[in-house]
């Protein structure tokens, strides 16, 4: 079974440009998440989602950043314009409300930098 | 709101030792409690959880943690480290139907 997809696995960009990322979630499950990991702030809660619909978007940094699912099996987190302080690993994980114990399991992340 | 304290931030052993990594978490409601593992390079990796019932949960490579509600924590220990241990763990905290609010994270490392 596959895991959580995410793409790109890498991306550079210029500061002021439009960068999106994609994610795919296990098939089956309801919840998607949107984490952001730096050195600094650790793993932060971006957003997630609970059957395509955004439960608690307050990880949210500002209004540069915004997460879409338009589906059950597609998710995208865009940020415009990009900054150097967005450079960062963005992971996305996903979860069944049926009885999996809660677990959350996580993409192998995009490794973001806004140079 | 919950939160989770992770008391070291690195935790440098030799292998074959013991090792514990600790953790704290503030809640006001019956929560569900993780350690999560990240090797360099990837993804986060569930180790183990406690739900409810037995307060020691062990993981299949010999980590266990065991909830203590009275102390608020969650440790990690393992008996004697490899140097495939050496890692980020992170213990994180949840709600039934919420999102998992993490520590920031513990490097273990494992030197021989």
């Amino acid at each position: 079974d596959a895991g959580v997809i995410q793409s790109p696995r890498h991306e550079v960009t210029e500061m002021g440009q439009e960068v999106t990322l994609r994610c795919k979630p296990i098939s089956g499950h309801d919840y998607l998440f949107w984490y952001r990991q730096t050195m600094m702030r650790g793993l932060e809660l971006l957003i997630y989602f609970n059957n395509n619909v955004p439960i608690d978007d307050s990880g949210m940094p500002e209004d540069r950043f915004s997460a879409k699912m338009p589906n059950a099996s597609f998710s995208t987190l865009k940020i415009q314009p990009s900054e150097p302080r967005d450079s960062a690993v963005y992971f996305c994980a996903s979860r069944s409300s049926g009885y999996s114990g809660n677990t959350i399991y996580f993409g192998e992340g995009s490794w973001l930098t806004v140079v | 709101a919950q939160s989770v304290t992770q008391l070291d931030s690195q935790v440098p052993v030799f292998e074959e030792a013991p090792v514990e990594l600790r953790c704290n978490y503030s809640s006001s409601v019956s929560v569900y409690l993780f350690w999560y593992v990240q090797y360099p390079n990837q993804g986060l990796q569930l180790l183990l959880k406690y739900l409810s019932g037995s307060t020691l949960v062990e993981s299949i490579n010999g980590f266990e943690a065991e909830f203590n509600k009275s102390q608020t924590s969650f440790h990690l220990r393992k008996p004697s480290v490899h140097i495939s241990d050496t890692a980020e763990y992170f213990c994180a905290v949840s709600q039934a139907g919420t999102a998992l609010i993490f520590g920031k994270g513990t490097t273990l490392s494992v030197s021989s």
